[in-house]
């Protein structure tokens, strides 16, 4: 069966300092990979898409970047956090094979001060 | 434009039915999906509707999609305090990338 995790689970960090937020996938090949930014009381934004290795589609202009080193790995960095990125992070995965189902893993909460 | 509107609270009592509404754009959505999201947990789906289907039935949950009106609802029955939660519909972009869509998500509260 297919898992997705994420790390860390909470993390604060000081405005200005670097981010690193990953997310992998087990018991799948190739599979689209989502990262989605939900801010308090809000809604799901997308923020980037991968449909392989090396291939990111940012959906929103914003102080982050995603990358995706290996097939079920994908990474969401900053080089320099704003009081703005604090928010709730998702990750999620789906497969072209099966119907547009997207699953996610149980996020991130970054808190920026 | 792409835009699923969802109302934003719905308060009911235990044992009642619950039925959450949502609104889509995009008439060439293939799927329509509910996520339930717990208080500090990510998403998990709850269900899902193929865009050719009118209804769906899942235990306590029912689908209607009215694809004319593009109107989607949930339907809980017999409504219990752990079904207090965030609800999210999402419609399908469609194309190699799967997108979907999300609505803001609507709060169920459940008074014992």
């Amino acid at each position: 069966s297919q898992t997705i995790h994420q790390w860390p689970a909470t993390l604060v960090q000081p405005v200005g300092s670097p981010l690193s937020l990953e997310c992998t996938v087990e018991g799948t090949s190739n599979p689209n990979l989502y990262w989605y930014r939900q801010a308090a009381g809000r809604g799901l934004q997308l923020l980037f898409y991968s449909v392989g290795i090396g291939q990111i589609s940012s959906e929103v202009p914003q102080n982050l970047s995603a990358s995706r080193p290996q097939d079920r790995q994908f990474i969401l960095s900053s080089k320099k956090l704003l009081l703005s990125d604090s928010g709730f992070y998702l990750c999620a995965w789906s497969n072209l094979a099966g119907r547009e189902t997207q699953y996610f893993g149980p996020g991130t909460r970054l808190l920026v001060l | 434009g792409e835009d699923v509107e969802q109302s934003l609270f719905l308060s009911v009592r235990e044992g009642d039915s619950s039925v959450i509404n949502c609104t889509y754009t995009d008439s060439s959505s293939t799927y329509l999906y509910w996520y339930k999201q717990e208080p500090g947990a990510g998403l998990q789906l709850l269900t899902y509707i193929f865009s050719n289907m009118d209804m769906k039935q899942d235990q306590r949950l029912t689908v209607l999609l009215n694809k004319k009106d593009k109107h989607l609802s949930l339907r809980i029955a017999d409504t219990q305090t752990g079904d207090s939660a965030i609800y999210f519909c999402a419609e399908t972009i469609g194309g190699a990338t799967n997108k979907l869509i999300f609505g803001t998500g609507t709060l169920l509260a459940v008074q014992p």
